[in-house]
């Protein structure tokens, strides 16, 4: 029962470079998100697709792109990497967009940028 | 647009001490509420959520908290720490009033020492 599948794990990048983060869920959830962990700082959303074949931008969007491939995948794309993008990226999925069902987290993506 | 203040970043408590972590919201309408555990490099887990009903709930490890609507708050509670709740815990609110961005909004996080 894997649920919310992150990969990498870890990834080092130098300024400018670009990079795709992956994201699968396997519980058949319509929706999907992404989120930045900074110290001090909690979670912030970056985007979500509350359905499959639609995304939104949410609190931090700036400087990243998404696809919804389908509906177990949701992709996070920093097309020229920066700085200031140096974080802890976590996925999650829910049953429907605006429910009282909980969103499930993946592990995490550990991205430093150099 | 949502907010929401944990107030402490973090607290130290002894071991089978009460655990008291709180959270606040600034919504006039009552959003659905979370509460999530973190352990060092792992992702969130869910501890308990208030929906509606009643407005106390029950969750994993002993927690439990309380929505009290007229104090826009749900604070966390646990009446005996144990070493393995040292963690970092996050309150999150999901506005369902449509409008805006989906997603969870969460507090700034604290941090749940045990002292043995």
């Amino acid at each position: 029962n894997a649920g919310v599948t992150q990969t990498p794990k870890f990834q080092v990048l130098k300024t400018g470079q670009s990079m795709t983060l992956q994201c699968a869920q396997d519980m058949n959830h319509n929706s999907m998100y992404w989120y930045r962990q900074d110290p001090g700082m909690g979670l912030r959303l970056i985007y979500y697709s509350a359905s499959e074949g639609t995304t939104d931008k949410g609190e931090v969007p700036n400087g990243y792109n998404v696809s919804r491939l389908n509906k177990r995948e949701f992709s996070l794309r920093l097309e020229s990497a920066a700085p200031s993008q140096t974080s802890v990226y976590f996925c999650a999925s829910s049953e429907a967009p605006r429910g009282n069902q909980p969103q499930h987290f993946g592990d995490g993506t550990r991205l430093s940028i150099l | 647009a949502q907010s929401v203040t944990q107030l402490g970043s973090h607290v130290s408590v002894s071991e089978g001490a009460l655990v008291l972590l709180r959270c606040n919201y600034s919504s006039s309408v009552p959003p659905y509420l979370f509460w999530y555990v973190q352990y060092p490099n792992q992702g969130l887990q869910l501890l308990l959520k208030y929906t509606t009903g009643a407005t106390l709930v029950k969750g994993i490890n002993g927690f439990e908290a309380e929505f009290k609507k007229s104090e826009t708050s749900f604070h966390l509670t646990k009446p005996s720490a144990h070493m393995s709740d040292a963690a970092e815990y996050f309150c999150a609110v999901r506005d369902f009033s449509g409008g805006g961005a989906d997603g969870l909004t969460f507090g700034k996080g604290t941090h749940l020492i045990i002292q043995p």
